[in-house]
């Protein structure tokens, strides 16, 4: 079992939709949980982070983690054509030392927010 | 401004060839990171840097080398021994190495190498 696993899409919706985006993770030593926004040929940017279950709202995205069933979601609301890029989802361990630092990535779901 | 900046934005090798790709941060961060992206392969780790002078292989370090002489330059050059190098490679920063698990990684914008 991958240790992140994240649907690839490609997701297509019609602008003022609510984007649901979506990781599971196996590794229940992984505690901090980000997503990053790719645009095409773009490095990814830091969207999101958490470290707790439940919600955080920053404007029109909400990023929301359940540990207890070891899932990550964004939501996107009223979703706009420059929100069409790829969405990956990062997260790591709570552990000090050697390899804290390291991100394990899914591999992303390309979105297409569509006029 | 403060960030990472990569350069060249596009690089084409020759095969046998050698390149070396520049990572520069401006942010005081101590760690450093290049990773190669492929088409549904998402973000692999080549090498990490936790401080000046020291830096550990990551999951796909083969045919890869990295240097770290000074906290904002992170170079990694890659060499005739890598097959397939053709990719997008990305270079990252952290504030603190290791100190504090809650920091995340900032990239770069990336520099796309095609292999001729």
């Amino acid at each position: 079992q991958k240790e992140v696993e994240q649907d690839p899409g490609p997701l297509s919706v019609p602008e003022g939709a609510i984007v649901s985006l979506n990781c599971t993770y196996s590794n229940s030593a992984l505690q901090y949980f980000m997503w990053y926004r790719q645009y095409s040929r773009k490095g990814p940017e830091l969207l999101m982070y958490t470290y707790s279950s439940g919600n955080k709202e920053d404007g029109r995205f909400t990023a929301q983690v359940d540990k207890s069933s070891k899932y990550i979601s964004l939501f996107i609301r009223d979703s706009q054509p420059s929100d069409s890029a790829t969405y990956l989802c990062a997260m790591k361990g709570a552990y000090s030392g050697a390899g804290s630092y390291q991100l394990t990535f899914g591999k992303g779901t390309k979105l297409s927010v569509i006029p | 401004d403060g960030g990472i900046t990569q350069s060249p934005k596009y690089l084409f090798r020759k095969e046998g060839q050698n390149v070396t790709l520049s990572c520069e941060q401006n942010l005081n961060h101590d760690a450093m990171y290049w990773y190669r992206q492929d088409p549904g392969q998402g973000l692999r780790l080549i090498y990490y840097s936790q401080i000046v002078n020291d830096f550990q292989k990551g999951d796909i370090a083969e045919g890869y080398s990295v240097s770290r002489e000074k906290k904002e330059s992170f170079p990694l050059t890659v060499t005739s021994a890598q097959k397939n190098p053709t990719a997008f490679y990305l270079c990252a920063s952290t504030p603190r190495g290791t100190s504090d698990s809650r920091d995340t990684q900032y990239f770069g914008p990336g520099t796309r190498l095609t292999v001729l």
